[in-house]
């Protein structure tokens, strides 16, 4: 089975640019969490949806920080303006509903944004 | 709110000895998941291990293996013949379990940096 796939692995951009990452978790799970990885705060949860539905988005630093799940099959997490202090390892991570896959988060490759 | 502890920032192991990683919890649920995810350089987060709170048998996977003491709310991870494949960031993690709200947030212990020297 694949599994979470995550894009773009790395991306370098301009401070104000917009930055869009994308998210496809693994098929019949039901959560998908996006997480923020860096060295002052360790990870991160910024949000999570269950069923495409957003549930908990209280760890979203900003209003800069958007996130959208339009179908089960895709998310993504958009930074805009980006500022340096967004650079960091983005993960979107999945899980079942119920059942092995039910109990474990799964992450994808991760993201690495550096903004400069 | 549950809270995750590792207290060894870093630790170096020879080639195809054993290391133990230490990891303790605090809460106050029953019915809890208990994880070690290994983060090598590349940055991926690679599940490594899981245990459900309500089995006493400890979990095994292959050359990992895991120590859970629940009254002392340890959970301490096994590296047996290490490799040198295995030198990465290893981080405990907590996740109560339950339904839509409460089953779904990892929280993490800081890492324990490990380093298997040939």
């Amino acid at each position: 089975d694949a599994g979470v796939i995550q894009s773009p692995r790395h991306e370098v951009t301009e401070m104000g640019q917009e930055v869009t990452l994308r998210c496809k978790p693994i098929s019949g799970h039901d959560y998908l969490f996006w997480y923020r990885q860096t060295m002052m705060r360790g990870l991160e949860l910024l949000i999570y949806f269950n069923n495409n539905v957003p549930i908990d988005d209280s760890g979203m630093p900003e209003d800069r920080f958007s996130a959208k799940m339009p179908n089960a099959s895709f998310s993504t997490l958009k930074i805009q303006p980006s500022e340096p202090r967004d650079s960091a390892v983005y993960f979107c991570a999945s899980r079942g509903d119920r059942g092995l896959s039910g109990n474990t988060i799964y992450f994808g490759e991760g993201s690495w944004l550096t903004v400069v | 709110a549950q809270t995750v502890t590792q207290s060894q920032p870093e630790m170096s192991v020879q080639e195809a000895e054993t290391v133990t990683l230490s990891c303790t919890y605090d809460t106050s649920e029953s019915n809890y998941y208990l994880f070690w995810y290994k983060q090598p350089p590349s940055r991926q987060m690679i599940l490594v291990i899981r245990q459900e709170a309500y089995k006493q048998q400890n979990a095994t996977e292959n050359r990992f293996s895991v120590n859970f003491q629940k009254a002392a709310k340890s959970f301490s991870l096994k590296i047996s013949d290490s490799q040198l494949g295995d030198t990465a960031m290893y981080f405990c993690a907590f996740m109560t379990g339950g339904g839509e709200t409460s089953g779904s947030r990892l929280t993490f212990g800081e890492g324990t940096q490990l380093t298997v020297n040939p």
